[in-house]
């Protein structure tokens, strides 16, 4: 069975510093690991993905995650935050199936302070 | 633009009354998806439909039934919503195969009264 986990609850970080939103996943096989982003009262938004190839991948608004396989997680990456990135992040794998199930991580809140 | 809408934004329903909500897609995906979403917490999976394969999860009530008409539309029926089953009711879509990423709707808040 596939899993992920997110060991923070909660991130505060100061408008302009960087900020990471850690994950860690756990899969037999190679694993399809990806980012959303949900602001309240809204379905949640595709940040960005690992399926293969370079360990660092490039997303939305600046976004960006590392892949690191020895061990086994997915961490977001912001250089510089935005107050307008305060929202709630998802972390989840996909089964490498035509259906894709997905499971999520619990959510981290990101709050970014002026 | 192509989406994934959700009507209504906003249900409240009696306990006991049976209530449907609808997810239509204008991206012609294949894979549609209904999850339960309670208080921030991850988004539950509840069922999703392969083409017009239906599949549900082992932990979802029988009280949660779907339906899809069509490649565009999916409905989640709920048929004796209790206290319990208020929540956020978000509906996807994707491609086939899990290296594609999903695309949400913006869901409907369901609160039952």
């Amino acid at each position: 069975a596939q899993s992920v986990a997110q060991p923070e609850d909660q991130v505060n970080v100061a408008e302009g510093n960087p900020l990471t939103v850690k994950c860690t996943y756990s899969v037999s096989g190679n694993p399809y690991l990806f980012w959303y982003v949900q602001y309240p009262n809204r379905g949640l938004q595709f940040l960005l993905k690992y399926i293969t190839g370079d360990n660092l991948v490039k997303g939305s608004y600046g976004f960006e995650a590392e892949f690191n396989k020895s061990q086994t997680s997915f961490h977001l990456k912001k250089p510089s935050a935005l107050v307008s990135d305060s929202a709630l992040y998802f972390c989840a794998v996909r089964e490498v199936t035509n259906a894709g199930k997905s499971t999520f991580g619990d959510g981290t809140t990101l709050t970014v302070k002026p | 633009d192509a989406m994934v809408i959700q009507n209504p934004r906003y249900q409240v329903t009696q306990f006991g009354k049976p209530v449907t909500l609808s997810c239509s897609q204008t991206l012609n995906h294949n894979v549609m998806y209904w999850y339960q979403q309670k208080s921030s917490q991850a988004p539950k999976l509840l069922f999703h439909y392969y083409d017009k394969d239906f599949n549900n999860e082992a932990d979802t009530p029988d009280n949660f039934q779907s339906r899809r008409p069509n490649t565009s539309f999916c409905f989640l029926d709920i048929r004796s919503p209790g206290l319990g089953d208020a929540a956020m009711y978000l509906c996807a879509t994707s491609r086939e195969g899990g290296h594609y990423e999903q695309y949400f709707g913006p869901g409907t808040r369901l609160t039952v009264t």
